[in-house]
């Protein structure tokens, strides 16, 4: 069955450094999404991506992060200068278009340490 | 501000009882709703999906909707120690968001 999948599984990071954080969604899935759990708390919604532009945000997604999807296989989230409140477990998902095909199917997850 | 309201819980119920779990939203517009199931560490797992009013039923699972009251619900029948997990419930508005709620833990005691 064909599945979300994420890299890296953990990623360490100084304050202020740049990360990335890779996904390859399900292949005939259109929306893309990046959500983020901090720990004991709840999934946040980040970003919605269709048609290579972001379609909706939230307020969370300030001008330190960036989504791309650089080829026809990856959608990445890239945080420019990591802060310590960044850290918390990244979700990717993935979803169809279509009618009653809102269900979005979520990667494993990227748990990202900012020391 | 679009709110999705769960009963933190825990919720604890013994081995082959049937589990209730609750959720409230607050957005009228809202067109899709979810039950995700996610274990500690890891990411949510789709149990079921709901779009019209009424009922569905998947295996021991059946979800509940009722968009005049802004109520969804989900039982789990015949419930396993397997089952004990944290219960999402999640909210599509038009547009491409969806909202979570903070979730209910379930304990089945075996």
């Amino acid at each position: 069955e064909p599945e979300v999948t994420q890299t890296p599984s953990h990623q360490v990071t100084q304050m202020g450094q740049e990360v990335i954080l890779r996904c390859v969604p399900i292949s005939n899935h259109l929306y893309f999404y990046w959500y983020r759990q901090i720990l004991g708390q709840k999934v946040e919604f980040l970003v919605s991506f269709y048609n290579n532009e972001i379609s909706e945000k939230s307020e969370i997604f300030d001008d330190q992060f960036s989504v791309e999807r650089p080829d026809g296989s990856n959608f990445t989230l890239k945080i420019r200068s990591t802060k310590l409140e960044d850290s918390a477990m990244y979700f990717c998902a993935s979803k169809l278009v279509g009618p009653n095909t809102d269900t979005q199917y979520f990667g494993p997850g990227t748990r990202l340490t900012v020391l | 501000q679009k709110e999705v309201e769960q009963n933190s819980g825990p919720l604890s119920v013994p081995e082959g009882a049937i589990a209730s779990l609750n959720c409230t939203y607050s957005d009228r517009g809202s067109q899709s709703f979810f039950w995700y199931r996610q274990y500690s560490g890891k990411s949510p797992e789709l149990i079921m999906s709901i779009y019209s009013n009424g009922d569905k039923e998947d295996g021991r699972f059946t979800a509940q909707l009722n968009k005049a009251s802004q109520y969804v619900s989900l039982l789990i029948r015949d419930s396993q120690p397997s089952d004990s997990a944290t219960y999402l419930c999640a909210v599509n508005v038009w547009g491409f968001k969806t909202i979570f709620g903070a979730g209910t833990r379930l304990f089945v005691k075996a």
